[in-house]
């Protein structure tokens, strides 16, 4: 069965230090993986999404992430965190094949002046 | 840029009652989709809906919910009996296809209490 253990609950860094929000995937068949981004009170926004055609994926907000099939892990990084990326980030999947979206549990994102 | 919307923002409910949820996907959309978000919680995944009928559908999605679209733009959640437990925020999404790395796009969302 398809899912995504998302370590850490909370992470919290300083302003301009690197962001670091672990994913780590488990699939049988070849997955498709997404990050979302959700600010107080919000909907889900995309931040960027893995499709197979390249393994280091840039999204928005300066954000990016790295599929490495060997460690089963889809890590989002960022060089340098800003107050605005205060929020809950959600690592998903789907599957070719697939109707829907598995979540993590999500991962709280703390910047400190 | 199109997005998926969602009406009303909060709604407030007593429990037994029935509500419904609105959604307009996005119009060239195929597939839709209905996620919950119990406060603190993970999303969950509660029905897919695609050629006007439902693809998916997961455990939490039992007798007391059903999903219509009504017309060419609406898709629709609703709860014939609501419990406390169903208190949450109710997401509709869209997507052109399902799986293949076709993110789904999301509204931003139903809150819905129920006292």
């Amino acid at each position: 069965a398809q899912s995504v253990t998302q370590l850490g609950s909370h992470v919290s860094v300083s302003e301009g230090a690197l962001v670091l929000l672990r994913c780590n995937y488990s699939s049988s068949v070849p997955p498709y993986l997404f990050w979302y981004v959700q600010y107080p009170n919000q909907g889900l926004q995309l931040l960027l999404k893995y499709t197979s055609a390249a393994t280091l994926v840039k999204g928005i907000n300066g954000f990016e992430a790295e599929f490495k099939k060997s460690e089963t892990s889809f890590h989002l990084t960022k060089p340098s965190a800003h107050m605005s990326d205060a929020a809950e980030y959600f690592c998903a999947v789907t599957y070719t094949g697939g109707f829907k979206t598995i979540f993590g549990a999500g991962t709280r994102l703390f910047v400190k002046a | 840029e199109p997005e998926v919307t969602q009406t009303p923002s909060h709604q407030v409910t007593q429990m037994g009652q029935e509500v419904i949820l609105r959604c307009v996907p996005i119009s060239n959309h195929l597939y839709f989709y209905w996620y919950r978000q119990i406060l603190g919680q993970k999303v969950e995944f509660l029905v897919s809906f695609y050629n006007n009928e439902i693809s998916e559908k997961s455990e939490i999605f039992d007798d007391q919910f059903s999903v219509e679209r009504p017309d060419g733009s609406n898709f629709t959640l609703k709860i014939r009996s609501t419990k406390l437990e169903d208190s949450a925020m109710y997401f509709c999404a869209s997507s052109e296809w399902a799986g293949s790395g076709t993110e789904a796009f999301f509204g931003q969302g139903t809150r819905l209490t129920v006292v």
